[in-house]
């Protein structure tokens, strides 16, 4: 079975604070993503990442940033948080574009509250 | 902007009845497509994947695709009140700034009563 694990399921931060969620998978997966989800919104791509030390702007990328160090973790950072970064955040990982089994696969969920 | 558009809930079937969902892409170029439910403060599950035009059946859920009218949809038979959840629709992207990413839809949320 796929497992993709998030540092945390609930967090609480001060504006103004920096932020790492951190996502770990154990199916050697290349590819890697970062969503929050909001209500009313759906789930919207922040970053992405096709392999280590790579990364692309998904559709919301202003005021985060990530790192992938290694295969199996893909961070977020949130550089100075804001109240409208309060969100649940969803990490995913899958096989790389060109495989035919290109199943995205999500951890848990982080819901942060920013104050 | 790839989009995706699923039909607008909430959708609300008895138990034991056929749920329909439906989802139509504007991405000519995507080939994969993928059904996640998600309940209520968890996260998406994948629940079928879909390539080829046809049907795809897995138990009491069947996929179907047709390429053509850009079209996927999703039944369920026999529901049950353990299918109430968020039904999330989701197309792979062919090309362009959308390769290897996937386009979700809002997603429909499904209440199935007693």
């Amino acid at each position: 079975d796929v497992k993709v694990t998030q540092s945390s399921r609930y967090l609480v931060k001060r504006t103004g604070e920096k932020v790492f969620l951190e996502c770990v998978q154990d199916m050697d997966h290349e590819n890697m993503f970062w969503y929050r989800q909001d209500p009313g919104l759906g789930l919207r791509l922040i970053y992405f990442s096709y392999d280590v030390k790579m990364k692309e702007k998904g559709d919301i990328p202003e005021g985060y940033s990530v790192s992938r160090e290694k295969k199996e973790r893909f961070s977020l950072i949130l550089e100075s948080a804001s109240t409208n970064q309060t969100s649940m955040y969803l990490c995913a990982s899958s096989l790389p574009p060109a495989s035919s089994f290109n199943t995205q696969y999500f951890g848990p969920g982080t819901r942060l509250t920013v104050l | 902007q790839k989009e995706v558009e699923q039909n607008s809930g909430p959708l609300s079937v008895p138990e034991g009845a056929i749920a329909s969902l439906n989802c139509t892409y504007s991405d000519r170029g995507s080939q994969s497509f993928f059904w996640y439910r998600q309940y209520s403060g968890k996260s998406p599950e994948l629940i079928m994947s879909i390539y080829s035009n046809g049907d795809k059946e897995d138990g009491r859920f069947t996929a179907q695709l047709n390429k053509a009218s850009q079209y996927v949809s999703l039944l369920i038979r026999d529901s049950q009140p353990s299918d109430s959840a968020t039904y999330l629709c989701a197309a792979f992207g062919a090309g362009g700034t959308s390769y290897g990413k996937l386009t979700f839809g809002q997603g429909t949320i499904l209440t199935v009563h007693p």
